[in-house]
């Protein structure tokens, strides 16, 4: 079945030093990409999408570029700030099968 | 203003006690889904509805029912049958199956 890899956390950083998060995957077909981000407390909010091989999503600083050739959609923000301190989840999404989460990794941003 | 509401934000219960977390939205979506957190973890797919009246189990659908007879309502019970039922419970809808999914708050079950 689906699955998804994603680098373990948690990941440690101070202000405004770069962010990668690493994501796989393997799924049936060409699945659209997804990555959600979690609040302490909070439901899942949509981070990030890109819908076919080599679309980017970005958004709040945030990118991501589906790489269709090494199955990969790696996040990343050239300038992290405390407030994105969170837990980032990466999810393909193939029509009808849209259920395969990633572990989450939790990045913790200090000041 | 269009979402996804849970309610309680926080619920105690006793063991051997069935319980219902409730779901709504009013975002006219036609599927709707259940997770469960654990600390630490990720989600895990407890039950899914791809329209009214109609619903799937997920990969840990054991000790849990719902039903699905209006298309804004999706609740969750939580059956004494659930050997391990405290955990963290999120409610999700999409405009079908297969699209970017809308969460809510969650709801933060204890069973003591």
């Amino acid at each position: 079945g689906d699955s998804v890899t994603q680098m373990e956390g948690p990941v440690t950083l101070s202000e405004e030093a770069f962010l990668t998060i690493n994501c796989t995957y393997t799924a049936t077909g060409y699945p659209s990409l997804f990555w959600y981000v979690q609040y302490p407390g909070e439901g899942l909010q949509l981070l990030l999408k890109a819908t076919k091989a080599d679309d980017k999503g970005s958004n709040k600083g945030f990118e991501a570029t589906y790489r269709k050739e090494t199955t990969s959609f790696h996040l990343e923000k050239g300038s992290v700030q405390v407030s994105d301190s969170a837990v980032y989840f990466c999810a393909p999404d193939n029509y009808g099968q849209n259920f395969v989460f990633g572990p989450g990794t939790r990045l913790s941003v200090l000041p | 203003d269009g979402g996804i509401t849970q309610s309680p934000k926080y619920l105690f219960r006793k063991e051997g006690q069935n319980v219902t977390l409730s779901c709504e939205q009013n975002l006219n979506h036609d599927a709707m889904y259940w997770y469960r957190q654990d600390p630490g973890q990720g989600l895990r797919l407890i039950y899914y509805s791809q329209i009214v009246n109609d619903f799937q189990k997920g990969d840990i659908a054991e000790g849990y029912s719902v039903s699905r007879e209006k298309k804004e309502s999706f609740p969750l019970t939580v059956t004494s049958a659930q050997k391990n039922p405290t955990a963290f419970y999120l409610c999700a809808s999409s405009i079908d199956a297969g699209t970017e999914q809308y969460f809510g708050p969650g709801t933060r079950l204890t069973v003591t």
